[in-house]
């Protein structure tokens, strides 16, 4: 079992939709969380990071954290076309890990 | 702010070659990486530096080395260049290896080609 997995999609949504992304992870020690964002032939980019279990909201874009069952995902509400992206999700510290990320396709 | 900058942008080698992969930042980080990305493998961690004058091993190491040249400067090595090496490269510095502060800040990454 890889050490944070993520499904390679491509996940494609209407614009509009709710698109949701979701992270396992095999590491019961990792306490927090960060989401990333790369575009096409660009480098990944934070957009969030969250700690705590629950949901933790920034603009339209929502982190939640269940660490019991090892699970973090990311919604993205009135998804646009500009959000097309693969997104990945890291665990803070420790052995800096990444998923292999999340392909997102958002058509119009 | 520059941020993270990397030299070169492209570079296309034949096996066998050597070169190095600079990487500077102008944030003050402490910390500092460097990453590989293939296709359906996602980013994986080759070297990283905690601290200046620390360089550790990640996940992926054989066939490279590091240098951390100074608290800005963080460059990569490859002796004898493979096929194998083909990749996307990126740099990468955070304020620190741990903690709430240390989301990682990325190049613009290197397009590596070993013919």
């Amino acid at each position: 079992q890889k050490e944070v997995e993520q499904n390679s999609g491509p996940l494609s949504v209407p614009e509009g939709a709710i698109a949701s992304l979701n992270c396992t992870y095999s590491d019961r020690g990792s306490q927090s969380f960060f989401w990333y964002r790369q575009y096409s032939g660009k480098s990944p980019e934070l957009i969030m990071f969250i700690y705590s279990n629950g949901d933790k909201e920034d603009g339209r874009f929502t982190a939640q954290l269940n660490k019991a069952s090892q699970y973090v995902s990311l919604l993205i509400r009135d998804s646009q076309p500009s959000d097309s992206a693969t997104y990945l999700c890291a665990p803070e510290g420790g052995k800096l890990i990444f998923g292999q990320g999340t392909e997102l396709s958002v058509k119009p | 702010n520059a941020g993270v900058t990397q030299t070169p942008k492209f570079q296309v080698l034949k096996t066998g070659q050597s070169m190095t992969l600079q990487c500077a930042q102008d944030m003050n980080h402490n910390s500092m990486y460097w990453y590989r990305q293939d296709p359906g493998m996602g980013l994986r961690l080759i070297y990283y530096s905690a601290s200046e004058g620390t360089t550790d091993k990640g996940e992926v190491p054989n066939g490279y080395n590091v240098s951390r040249l100074n608290k800005r400067e963080f460059s990569l090595r490859l002796e004898s260049a493979a096929p194998s090496q083909t990749s996307v490269y990126f740099c990468a510095s955070s304020p620190s290896g741990q903690g709430f502060n240390s989301p990682l800040h990325f190049g613009n990454g290197t397009r590596l080609t070993v013919t």
